[in-house]
């Protein structure tokens, strides 16, 4: 059964740096590209970034471009998003999110984490 | 990008009755090399995160009940609940997955009337 737990969300100041974890079971973790995905309060979703199974490659949003990086660690099954320069849009709650392939960059996503609530409060 | 836009933004449907959510993509999703439709429908209940329901614009996924199917292709594309029942009260957003950015309509809040 696929487990996917985000942590590391909380209050920040605009312009500060947070980053958020992912821990994965219950797949081959490296066998699959993982996404984050965003969604603000009360608002719709918005899909911020891809990375490869093997983290070689990484695809943003344009919104977060430049402020966020996408990683990971195959070897503790964790998936990592730094994010820097934070504004107040970027609140949301974030989730991890694995795709139904074990493709290098699957993008039919079919397992989600429960998510992670980041605000940016002055 | 491709844009997603979804219609309408709520709707309120009597038991038992029909509710259909239109998606319309502001270019085709549908692949030229595999006759596919990159176009995914989920499900969202407050404070839980989205759930697959359909894929391939038209596939259910295991467990979703028959009551809710997926039409359409290239562009147009439908979601419809053909008996609402009061666990089918949520937030259903498209998506497409034919390339990246990834993008997501605005989503359709369904509720009982």
């Amino acid at each position: 059964q696929v487990h996917l737990v985000e942590s590391g969300g909380g209050v920040v100041h605009p312009g500060r740096s947070l980053r958020l974890s992912c821990a994965a079971s219950g797949f081959t973790f490296s066998s699959y590209g993982l996404h984050w995905v965003r969604q603000a309060p009360g608002k719709g979703l918005e899909w911020v970034a891809v990375i490869s199974d093997d983290g070689s490659d990484e695809y943003y949003a344009d919104s977060v471009k430049g402020r966020f990086t996408v990683s990971r660690d195959n070897s503790k099954n964790t998936l990592y998003l730094q994010m820097n320069s934070l504004r107040p849009d970027d609140a949301a709650v974030y989730f991890c999110a694995k795709p139904k392939s074990a493709t290098p960059l699957g993008f039919l996503i079919d397992s989600w984490g429960q998510g992670t609530l980041v605000t940016v409060s002055s | 990008d491709i844009v997603m836009t979804q219609s309408p933004d709520s709707l309120a449907v009597s038991l038992g009755e029909r509710a259909t959510i239109n998606c319309k993509s502001s270019r085709t999703v549908l692949s030229s090399s595999n006759s596919k439709n990159y176009l995914a429908w989920y499900q969202q209940k407050p404070g839980q995160p989205p759930k697959l329901l359909i894929s391939w614009a038209s596939i259910r996924e295991s467990g979703v009940p028959d009551r809710v199917s997926g039409s359409g292709s290239g562009t147009d594309f439908t979601l419809t609940i053909s008996s609402l029942q009061t666990e089918d009260v949520a937030v259903y957003y498209c998506q497409q997955y034919y390339g990246s950015p990834l993008t997501f309509g605005g989503g359709t809040k369904v509720e009982i009337k």
